[in-house]
């Protein structure tokens, strides 16, 4: 079953701005993460967010975490062509649940 | 970070047939999954592999259709049953290592193609 609901599910930008994905859940979480999948290819994983975290950064790279909201976003900044991806959250209740992704393309 | 190894990385079966995949890490974990990612979809977890034991399925899923190996910490198969082109998807295999809050890590995937 799903449980991360993430928006948008698709999202077009051009080289150099920013791009900001969503994520929110419905229960109780031990941890966050977020990952990207290149067309075609397996996960690669980005950032893990703890539920007592409430901002991460990786590079250009930022997740916040909101548990009261039970959310999260991923702030890509500076996007490059090559972050064009689909992006999943994926919420770990002892088992990791994926949302639906945010499929992100970066225009050059 | 845990490399994980699938093969085969891609295949295209015959209806009816069974195609067992295998999953390998080159350090010890604590957990193994298999998911399932139809296409243009998200990825759905079908089972927890358990060392030594029976796997733990999630709704939906059953042991007969996808029986699951886990010989040791490192190791694991999922074998499709009696394929069918429903079953078209990429199967990917995932595992955490010791310790609290640890990131779950994926390998390639499998990409299965059923005619």
């Amino acid at each position: 079953s799903q449980q991360g609901e993430e928006d948008p599910q698709a999202l077009s930008i051009q080289e150099g701005e920013n791009a900001t994905m969503n994520c929110s859940y419905k229960t109780s979480i031990n941890n966050l993460q977020w990952y990207r999948q290149n067309s075609g290819r397996g996960l690669v994983h980005l950032i893990l967010i703890r539920s007592n975290e409430r901002e991460k950064h990786s590079g250009r790279l930022r997740v916040t975490l909101d548990t009261s909201k039970k959310s999260s976003s991923l702030l890509i900044t500076a996007s490059r062509a090559a972050d064009t991806a689909s992006y999943f959250c994926a919420t770990d209740e002892g088992k990791l649940i994926f949302g639906q992704g945010t499929t992100l393309q970066v225009k050059p | 970070s845990a490399v994980i190894s699938q093969k085969p990385s891609r295949d295209i079966c015959q209806r009816g047939t069974s195609l067992t995949i295998q999953c390998q890490v080159d350090s010890q974990v604590t957990m193994m999954f298999w998911y399932r990612q139809q296409p243009g979809q998200s990825l759905t977890l079908i089972a927890t592999a358990n060392q030594g034991s029976e796997a733990t399925y999630e709704s939906g899923f059953v042991i007969d259709k996808f029986p699951i190996s886990r010989p040791n910490l490192t190791f694991s198969t999922l074998t499709v049953s009696n394929m069918s082109p429903e079953d078209s998807s990429i199967y990917l295999c995932s595992a955490i290592g010791q310790g609290l809050n640890q990131p779950q890590h994926f390998g390639d995937g499998t990409r299965l193609s059923i005619l």
